[in-house]
């Protein structure tokens, strides 16, 4: 299995616009979070879903975030309009379940909004 | 809620030598997992080693062990004869059996010396 793929790896965009971030889970995962990476806030969960349905959506910073899952191997993070304070690393996860199941992470994307 | 706290930001060991990182947690919870993750400069998360709250024996995988003290909610990771490869930040995570979610520390950078 090719693991979590996500993409872009890298995204520089104004503040402003509108930015999407895209994740493909492995297959057979059930499964995924959104992660955002920060030196000041360090890892935290942003939303997950378990079989395509959001479970928590807590971890949302504001209404400017959404994430959708419409099947089980495709789901977007979507940040709109975009913040300087934006910036920061953005992982994908699956995982078999959502409970005691490791969770395999995504490569991120390195989001920057100038 | 619960939280984690890894108190070291920075270790380091020669090359050979056995090291120690710390993380105590905080929870009501009595069922619950933990994971030690690892991240290289890559930045890409690597599952090192998960325990079972429910199970007393320490998880050990290859040259990776932890000390699980249920009671003190504690869960170390000893690395014993470290590698340069092991250089990388780590992050001891909690997560919850009712939820799900994972719950990182700020993390522990290790350096490796030759």
């Amino acid at each position: 299995d090719a693991g979590v793929i996500q993409s872009p790896r890298h995204e520089v965009t104004e503040m402003g616009q509108e930015v999407t971030l895209r994740c493909k889970p492995i297959s057979g995962h059930n499964s995924l979070f959104w992660y955002r990476q920060t030196m000041m806030r360090g890892l935290e969960l942003l939303i997950y879903f378990n079989n395509n349905v959001p479970i928590d959506d807590s971890g949302m910073p504001e209404d400017r975030f959404s994430a959708k899952m419409p099947n089980a191997s495709f789901s977007t993070l979507k940040i709109q309009p975009s913040e300087p304070r934006d910036s920061a690393v953005y992982f994908c996860a699956s995982s078999l379940q959502v409970v005691s199941y490791e969770q395999y992470f995504g490569p991120g994307t390195r989001l920057t909004v100038t | 809620a619960q939280t984690v706290t890894q108190s070291q930001p920075e270790m380091s060991v020669q090359e050979a030598e056995t090291v120690t990182l710390s993380c105590t947690y905080d929870t009501s919870e009595s069922d619950y997992y933990l994971f030690w993750y690892k991240q290289p400069p890559s930045r890409q998360m690597i599952l090192v080693i998960r325990q079972e709250a429910y199970k007393q024996q320490n998880a050990t995988e290859n040259r990776f062990s932890v000390n699980f003290q249920k009671a003190a909610k504690s869960f170390s990771l000893k690395i014993s004869d470290s590698q340069l490869g092991d250089a990388a930040m780590y992050f001891c995570a909690y997560q919850s059996s009712n939820t799900g979610k994972l719950i990182f520390g700020q993390g522990t950078t290790l350096q490796v010396k030759p």
